[in-house]
């Protein structure tokens, strides 16, 4: 159970180009999915968290015009990467809430995305 | 700056030798999750802890949650070359994010 999948798992694109990573919880519906980001070596760095129906609330200093959410249902959100630069490369990583008592905060997390952009 | 600290930030051991990774804040925490990461993959969740003082067993894996709920410790009994990886400590203050801890990458050397 818990099963959070992302697609597709390795992009590359030229710069200036859009991107969208989808992930999607396989056997439990989420109300809330959440996006990382993780440089080699480094811990994860939230960038959004997505309630399903209503716009994403986004963390200090990621710029909503470039990483697009959506949350259209319960077991799938998008984050789409608007004109790629090369220093937008990077692991993304998506989870989905499924904790069985709120007070558990548990994430289950997709296998990543490993975006590289030229 | 982290609101949990991890430590040590690297560990290498050799196999059948024994573990601790430390988490520590000066938060209180409504529950802590352990997660362990290999290259390339998404964390996979180990264990929760709510209860202040509360030990956890998972096999060779130790979890302790201490008495405030500020801390906690991964203690691995006689490591194998599959418990490699990056080992996170995650906390929750309540809400529904959770903060994570730098993270502990240990090489377990057969």
């Amino acid at each position: 159970g818990a099963v959070v999948s992302q697609h597709p798992s390795r992009v590359i694109c030229k710069s200036g180009t859009s991107v969208k990573i989808e992930c999607r919880s396989l056997d439990f519906q989420a109300t809330t999915m959440f996006w990382y980001r993780q440089f080699p070596k480094q811990s994860l760095m939230l960038m959004a968290t997505s309630n399903e129906g209503s716009k994403a609330t986004y963390e200090q200093g990621v710029e909503k015009d470039k990483f697009l959410i959506n949350h259209a249902s319960l077991t799938l959100s998008t984050l789409t990467v608007t004109s790629a630069h090369p220093e937008d490369s990077s692991f993304y990583i998506c989870s989905a809430d499924g904790g069985v008592e709120p007070v558990y905060n548990e994430q289950f997390f997709g296998p990543g995305t490993r975006l590289t952009v030229l | 700056t982290q609101l949990l600290e991890q430590s040590p930030q690297f560990l290498s051991i050799q196999e059948g030798e024994n573990l601790t990774v430390y988490c520590n804040s000066s938060s209180v925490f409504s529950s802590l999750q352990w997660y362990r990461q290999e290259p390339g993959e998404g964390p996979v969740l180990l264990v929760t802890v709510v209860t202040g003082g509360e030990v956890k067993k998972l096999k060779r894996l130790t979890f302790q949650f201490g008495d405030a709920r500020k801390d906690s410790s991964l203690h691995i009994t006689a490591a194998q070359p599959g418990d490699t990886g990056l080992y996170l400590c995650a906390g929750a203050k309540g809400d529904y994010k959770l903060s994570f801890g730098a993270g502990t990458t240990v090489t377990v050397r057969a």
